[in-house]
Formats: C-alpha cells, sequence, structure tokens
C-alpha cells in the first residue's frame, strides 16, 4: 500500500472549516484514500473514503486531486468534539487487504 | 452505521494471569476482524487478522502463542493476552470489515472502543 504523509498537528478555529491534507504521491490505479479519526481513548471512527472523484457525506467533504497524489479532509463548520488524531490512509480496495495506520494529524479545535 | 461492542473497557491484572477480550458485531456479521494496539502516543499497530472458522493471520513480530485469537462466530472474536506481563500493558482495539452494497471493493472498517489492559 501507498505511503502517506500528513502535517503532525494543525490547529483550527471552532465553527470554521478544518482542512487536512494529506500527501499520496505514490498511489495506484486501484487505492481508495480512506479517512478515520480517533478521539483520545476510544476506537478509530470511519469519516470517508474516495478513489477519484471528490465525496461528500454527513461529516465531512473528501476532495481528491484530479493526478490522485493528494487529498483534503474538510470538515466544514469544525466543533470542540472534532478535536482529534486524522488518519490518511491508502489501500486497495478487497478482502484480503488490511488498514494500516500512520502518524496523523492531531487535529486541535479551538474554542 | 455498523456497531461493534469491545468488552471489557478496562482491565487490571496482575503479572503472569490470562485475560480476554471480547470484539462483537452487534447488528451484523463479519467473517473477518482485526486486532491493533496501541501504545501511549503512537499510532495503532496491526497484530492479526482473525478470520471465522479458520487460523488466525499474525503480523510479523507478533506471537502468536501469546495473543490467541478465535473467531468461532460470525459475530464474536476473542483476544487472549496469556501469562500477561507489564509490558504487554496497551490499549487493544478490534475492528469488523463491512462492506457497502454488493460492492467488494467499497468497505469501511468500524472498530470497537478499546480495552485498556494494565499489568501490575
Amino acid at each position: 500500500d501507498a505511503k502517506t504523509t500528513q502535517p503532525p498537528s494543525m490547529d483550527c478555529a471552532e465553527g470554521r472549516a478544518a482542512n487536512l491534507p494529506c500527501n499520496h504521491s505514490t498511489i495506484s490505479g486501484n487505492e481508495y484514500v480512506y479517512w478515520y479519526r480517533q478521539i483520545h481513548s476510544q476506537g478509530p471512527q470511519y469519516i470517508i473514503h474516495g478513489l477519484k472523484n471528490n465525496e461528500t457525506n454527513e461529516m465531512a467533504s473528501l476532495i481528491i486531486t484530479e493526478d490522485r497524489k493528494s487529498s483534503t479532509l474538510i470538515l466544514p463548520h469544525a466543533t470542540l468534539r472534532d478535536t482529534a488524531v486524522y488518519y490518511c490512509i491508502v489501500k486497495i480496495g478487497g478482502a484480503t487487504n488490511k488498514l494500516i495506520f500512520g502518524t496523523g494529524t492531531l487535529l486541535a479545535v479551538q474554542p | 452505521g455498523a456497531v461493534v461492542s469491545q468488552h471489557p473497557s478496562w482491565v487490571i491484572c496482575k503479572s503472569g494471569t490470562s485475560v480476554k477480550i471480547e470484539c462483537r458485531s452487534l447488528d451484523f456479521q463479519a467473517t473477518t476482524m482485526f486486532w491493533y494496539r496501541q501504545f501511549p502516543k503512537q499510532s495503532l499497530m496491526l497484530m492479526a487478522t482473525s478470520n471465522e472458522g479458520s487460523k488466525a493471520t499474525y503480523e510479523q513480530g507478533v506471537e502468536k502463542d501469546k495473543f490467541l485469537i478465535n473467531h468461532a462466530s460470525l459475530t464474536l472474536s476473542t483476544l487472549t493476552v496469556t501469562s500477561a506481563h507489564p509490558e504487554d500493558s496497551s490499549f487493544y482495539i478490534c475492528s469488523a470489515r463491512v462492506f457497502q452494497g454488493a460492492v467488494l471493493t467499497n468497505e469501511k472498517l468500524f472498530f470497537g472502543s478499546g480495552t485498556q489492559l494494565s499489568v501490575l
């Protein structure tokens, strides 16, 4: 699976959009981009995933560049409860493939 | 979304004893579950893949005789830490795979809430 690079930490003001970047320059054509987050002392939570088109759900939006070498997770109106470590993971879809976590980005939403 | 229940949330045990952690999929069947371990201020590390009705697949460096995994039904996987020692103290998390619709490549993992193990 391709390696991802994320900034170790970011701050965001409450109520503002949080834009979390992820570089995955070695991504291959059949690898999906997944985002999960982990609030302190809890299990990770699925946020969103995509292959090449931009995706939006009730939690966030995922913007994938045309060359697929990077992506951005957007939380449109961050709240204090969004403070967490956000993990960007690329992996091939399918039953035989495992989800391997990197170091992630610690997003601190400030009041 | 799908619910994965993990029990217990925390456990304290004496060195040398064994501890069992349960992971249940509450509203779906999970043929595959994953066990992760997380040390403080570190990322999740995959320990093993648990397959219903067959032996678990362990990641390199994980002792299969120390971390016994049983996946006897489609809704339950257990991890037993045998002869636990203080260095086994960690946050253990299970997850189950869910496929979206009939598309096998469109999958998500749902995670339990984790078990904090402290070995004295």
